[in-house]
């Protein structure tokens, strides 16, 4: 079956960066694209960016735009989201959620299958 | 860009119907039809529910309906049912490969 599975919890100290990573299964990891999204606790879900499968193309919110990196191996089938220059205002879940196209192969700008999620803790 | 807005609760008994708001601009949920809604539990990861507005994933009961007018999008549950009792978002496409969450609507079954 189609799925993710993110990388595990992490706790990091405030400057330091995180990677998490995705690693996908069930379909053809360079037809798709991969948006990554966080929550803090209690909090909204928020939109991060994304990164085609295919060619690389990244796309980032203008918010993170300035510390967050995306990659992916596609021979391993795994994006990988490198968030930099971490502050409390950082720890929350991380969620990498693919993206859903139509039949015509066309972007419908939804996420169909998401991954469990990533705790990243930031803490001195 | 900032979030949609959505109400922050919304509430129904079994059985009834209950419609969730979220609210855009003509630069976003007005612009396209590019808006989908993701059902969360407390703890879990979302899961989508509609989207391109009104168009629902194989596997999703069709008490759930989605709709748009003007820079507003809905979200209708029909038939109300226990498990229903969720956190819901919507998600507009905003031009240039960038997207908006709203604020969430934490839906209660009275």
């Amino acid at each position: 079956q189609v799925q993710l599975v993110q990388s595990g919890a992490e706790v990091k100290k405030p400057g330091a960066s995180v990677k998490v990573s995705c690693k996908a299964s069930g379909y053809t990891f360079t037809n798709n694209a991969v948006h990554w999204v966080r929550q803090a606790p209690g909090q909204r879900l928020e939109w991060m960016g994304w990164i085609n499968g295919g060619n690389g193309y990244t796309k980032y919110s203008q918010k993170f735009q300035d510390r967050v990196t995306f990659t992916r191996d596609t021979s391993a089938s795994t994006a990988y989201m490198e968030l930099s220059s971490l502050k409390s205002e950082d720890t929350a879940v991380y969620y990498c959620a693919r993206a859903r196209y139509d039949s015509s192969g066309y972007p419908t700008y939804a996420m169909d299958v998401w991954g469990q999620g990533t705790t990243v803790t930031i803490s001195s | 860009q900032s979030a949609l807005t959505q109400p922050p609760s919304a509430s129904g008994s079994p059985g009834q119907s209950v419609t969730i708001s979220c609210s855009g601009t003509s630069s976003d949920v007005g612009a396209y039809n590019y808006v989908s809604w993701y059902q969360q539990y407390p703890g879990k990861a979302p899961k989508l529910m509609i989207y391109e507005v009104s168009k629902r994933p194989s596997g999703v009961p069709d008490r759930f309906s989605g709709s748009k007018s003007g820079n507003t999008a809905s979200l209708t549950v029909s038939g109300l049912q226990a498990e229903d009792e969720a956190d819901y978002y919507c998600l507009s496409y905003t031009g240039s490969d960038n997207l908006v969450f709203g604020g969430g609507t934490k839906l209660t079954v009275l």
